[in-house]
């Protein structure tokens, strides 16, 4: 596995419902980012943090980060059945080393 | 669609071959990634091109091999493939390096199968 990790590793929710999925990591990090990506397709960008930012927002995302704690957080409200997808975390380091985690697999029940 | 290219779409091959894949990035983006994914083995960077020059290497095999061209344009070659080496590989490309906070816009991949 990825030197990144995710939990959970698979939520169900209904729509309408928040979901929260939790990111580590182990080295030092110039910045934090999240992906999308819908079945057998590619991964699509979602929201940047960099390591001197604590939260940040856009649209119904909220992410966190912790560098203490080296973990972070993206939260998704109001849930819509088009969320269902797989999200990932990658962390990259100075040295230009993307590394992603191993995924949290959302699934939204309409 | 994320302006990044990737070709072929599906390729299937047998054991020992060598393959191509090929990847034109954004208009503008100087870098390059290539990532595979494996159910097994998740999201794995093989390797960095940055305007022609290797930038990062991960966790490449030495039977893969890559090259980015004058072009921008790169190709990842595979050789003595293994049933092991079947996946998706992923190309991406950003403006600039990763460490300078630019976002990686991915193709839509390519699955190698290697029967």
């Amino acid at each position: 596995s990825q030197q990144g990790e995710e939990d959970p590793q698979a939520l169900s929710i209904q729509e309408g419902e928040n979901a929260t999925m939790n990111c580590s990591y182990k080295t030092s990090i110039n910045n934090l980012q999240w992906y999308r990506q819908n079945s057998g397709r590619g991964l699509v960008h979602l929201i940047l943090i960099r390591s001197n930012e604590r939260e940040k927002h856009s649209g119904r995302l909220r992410v966190t980060l912790d560098t203490s704690k080296k973990s972070s957080s993206l939260l998704i409200t109001a849930s819509r059945a088009a969320d269902t997808a797989s999200y990932f975390c990658a962390h990259n380091t100075n040295a230009g080393k993307s590394t992603f985690g191993d995924g949290t697999t959302l699934t939204v029940k309409p | 669609d994320s302006g990044v290219t990737q070709t072929p779409k599906h390729l299937i091959t047998a054991t020992g071959q060598r393959v191509t894949l090929r990847c034109s990035p954004r208009s503008g983006d100087l870098s390059v990634y290539w990532y595979q994914q494996s159910l097994d083995q998740g999201l794995q960077f093989l390797i960095q091109y940055y305007n022609g020059e290797e930038r990062a290497k991960g966790n490449i095999l030495e039977r893969f091999s890559a090259q980015q061209f004058p072009d921008l344009h790169s190709e990842l070659n595979l050789s003595s493939l293994e049933l092991g080496d079947s996946a998706l590989y992923f190309c991406a490309s950003s403006v600039g390096i990763l460490a300078g906070g630019n976002i990686q816009y991915f193709g839509a991949g390519t699955r190698l199968s290697v029967l």
